[in-house]
């Protein structure tokens, strides 16, 4: 077990609505990444938060959006989702936000979207 | 050319096989790479760090050739319990604002079989 504990495990919604996923980090640990895992694909990096502060953003719309809370753990909204939102959403954290170090993944989250 | 690219697999061995899967990246400035081993369902899990020429823990060896921009993982032995998905991570390096962005590969499926 890593330590890193996501909520909930797995949330069905529908086009349209707003979902928040929830993330806390290994002890000791002060950066969360955010991961959206497709089936069949590599997990790809939606962002980085060191300190609270945003530390990195891949390729994903402003309707992904999130925020970390001073004890380190963070949350992850998506706004006005849509079918392709559908994925396991996996959050890692680590220590230091300006260098690769290990990450530690939670178990994810997997929305489907109807 | 992808940033990391990864040949899916399957790759369908019997135990006691030794097999190697590639992992190549586009970024010749790359410093150091990961190898992640992740289960049907479950999370990924960090398997070797590589930040050299190469890295080697009992039956795993990863390599990395520089001039052709891959990294490699060979599994000796393959025993039934490395049946799982193995992503290959280079981080870039980080953008003006000082931050890493992880590109995780698609991950290359190992099937190991009596």
């Amino acid at each position: 077990e890593t330590g890193v504990t996501q909520s909930p495990t797995h949330l069905i919604k529908t086009r349209g609505q707003q979902v928040t996923l929830r993330c806390s980090s290994q002890s000791g640990h002060n950066t969360v990444s955010w991961y959206q895992q497709a089936l069949g694909q590599g997990p790809q990096f939606i962002f980085q938060y060191y300190r609270e502060e945003e530390n990195g953003r891949g390729n994903f719309p402003p309707r992904f959006s999130g925020l970390q809370f001073p004890n380190y753990s963070s949350e992850l909204n998506v706004n006005a989702l849509e079918l392709d939102d559908s994925a396991l959403y996996l959050c890692a954290s680590s220590l230091g936000g300006h260098s690769y170090n290990e990450q530690f993944f939670g178990p994810g989250t997997r929305l489907t979207v109807l | 050319r992808k940033e990391v690219e990864q040949d899916p697999g399957p790759f369908n061995v019997p135990e006691g096989a030794t097999v190697a899967f590639n992992c190549t990246y586009s970024n010749s400035a790359s410093q150091s790479f990961f190898w992640y081993r992740q289960d049907c369902r479950k999370e990924p899990k960090l398997l070797m760090s590589v930040y050299s020429s190469g890295n080697e823990d009992g039956r795993f060896t990863a390599q990395l050739n520089r001039a052709s921009q891959y990294i490699s993982l060979l599994i000796r032995d393959s025993k039934l319990s490395d049946s799982a998905t193995y992503l290959c991570v280079v981080p870039p390096l980080p953008s003006s604002g000082g931050s890493y962005i992880p590109t995780f590969g698609r991950g290359t499926s190992l099937i190991v079989h009596p």
